[in-house]
């Protein structure tokens, strides 16, 4: 079992829409868990951080944990062309060094 | 200067060639990592020092060789190196371990010829 899973997509949205995201994690001792945005071609810039069950709301962009079902998601509200782009889910567990990252889903918004 | 910044952007290198990656932090952080992107692969870790000491390492053939001389400055010595090992290599650095994340650099665009 791959220990961070996404689905790779592309994802497309339209617009305007709300963009959905999912990451599950195979790690019950995780305790952080991270959103970054990778443009291509360029490094992963870390958008959403969130460390307890709940929403967490950051502008356009909420972040969800559901510890009990090992799931983290990320919602992109009023979705615009320039958030087309590779979105990576990051695990850290045990508060070691390391953060396992998923594959990434890649997002496409059509204007 | 500001965040984590690498050198070279981009290196084309022969398989015989030795050549060095190099990465600055200018964040005051104490942690720093090298990360390994392939296509339709998650990131991989390599290393990870912290205050300039070694603390992981995984399974990373010896033709990549890690190099912390101190806590801002972190470098990867490449030799020997193979086809296969064409892929972008990041640098990243966090404020102690990996619970609050990390910062990367722009990455270093790897192709061995």
């Amino acid at each position: 079992q791959k220990e961070v899973e996404q689905n790779s997509g592309p994802l497309s949205v339209p617009e305007g829409a709300i963009a959905s995201l999912n990451c599950t994690y195979s790690d019950r001792g995780s305790q952080s868990f991270f959103w970054y945005r990778q443009y291509s071609g360029k490094s992963p810039e870390l958008i959403m951080s969130i460390y307890s069950n709940g929403d967490k709301e950051d502008g356009r962009f909420t972040a969800q944990l559901n510890k009990a079902s090992q799931y983290v998601s990320l919602l992109i509200r009023d979705s615009q062309p320039s958030d087309s782009a590779t979105y990576l889910c990051a695990v850290n567990k045990n508060s070691g060094y390391a953060l396992n990252f998923g594959k990434g889903t890649s997002l496409l918004v059509t204007p | 200067e500001t965040g984590v910044t690498q050198t070279p952007r981009h290196l084309v290198m022969g398989m015989t060639n030795k050549k060095s990656l190099k990465c600055e932090q200018h964040l005051g952080h104490n942690a720093m990592y090298w990360y390994k992107q392939s296509a339709k692969k998650p990131l991989e870790l390599m290393f990870v020092y912290s205050l300039e000491e070694r603390v992981e390492n995984n399974s990373v053939p010896s033709r990549f060789s890690p190099e912390c001389p101190n806590s801002s400055h972190l470098f990867l010595h490449l030799h020997t190196l193979q086809p296969e090992d064409s892929a972008l290599y990041l640098c990243a650095s966090s404020a102690g371990t990996g619970v609050y994340g990390y910062t990367f650099g722009s990455g270093t665009r790897l192709t061995v010829v």
